[in-house]
């Protein structure tokens, strides 16, 4: 079975541009949660929808915007690009909204804005 | 207070050696817990749960303490694939709320 699959694996785009990620969690998951992870930091939680709703929402400026399709599939959006945006984004699946078993991550979009 | 501190290292150990990882967390609604390994530029990926009890799998050992709310992870005879990020998450696993990673601390085993 395949794992989370996330496109692009890596990304270059400019300041103020926007930026769409995308997801694909594994098969039978229903909860697709992002994290942004900075060099040097742990991941930190942008979003977690389930069945197509947003569940949770993390510290982050409404450049940030994602949301979930009828198979699961999810997208993350980025507008008004920053310096500060670059960072590994990772997008988890699980069965259901708890963590109790942990997510599984997909490996990675690296996204660089110059 | 950050949310999951963990020393950073690095750690420096060579082949063979046991090393000890410690956590603290200040949540204390926090009720899963987990140690993941992260290589280099890689993504993520969950080394062990930690329960309440203490539990073991091979040469890790993870320990809670939530009185103390401290989490450690111990590697008994680290190899050079040991080598890594290890990263403490802590979740109140409540619907929509997320994993809580510390900065990770980076082990680095030599030959």
């Amino acid at each position: 079975d395949a794992g989370v699959t996330q496109s692009p694996t890596h990304l270059i785009k400019t300041r103020g541009q926007q930026v769409t990620l995308r997801c694909s969690p594994i098969s039978g998951h229903k909860s697709v949660s992002w994290y942004q992870q900075v060099l040097g930091q742990g991941p930190q939680f942008i979003f977690q929808y389930y069945e197509k709703e947003e569940r949770g929402r993390g510290n982050f400026p409404d450049r940030f915007s994602a949301r979930q399709f009828p198979n699961y599939s999810s997208e993350l959006n980025v507008n008004a690009l920053l310096l500060g945006d670059s960072a590994l984004y990772l997008c988890a699946s699980s069965w259901e909204t708890g963590t109790i078993y942990g997510y599984t991550f997909g490996s990675g979009t690296r996204l660089t804005v110059v | 207070r950050k949310e999951v501190e963990q020393d950073p290292g690095p750690f420096n150990v060579p082949e063979g050696a046991t090393v000890a990882f410690n956590c603290t967390y200040s949540n204390s609604a926090s009720q899963s817990f987990f140690w993941y390994r992260q290589d280099c530029r890689k993504e993520p990926k969950l080394l062990m749960s930690v329960y309440s009890s203490g539990n073991e799998d091979g040469r890790f050992t993870a320990q809670l303490n939530r009185a103390s709310q401290y989490i450690s992870l111990l590697i008994r005879d680290s190899k050079l694939s040991d080598s890594a990020t290890y990263l403490c998450v802590v979740s109140t696993n409540q619907a929509g709320t997320a994993l809580i990673f510390g900065k990770g601390t980076t082990l680095s085993v030599s030959s």
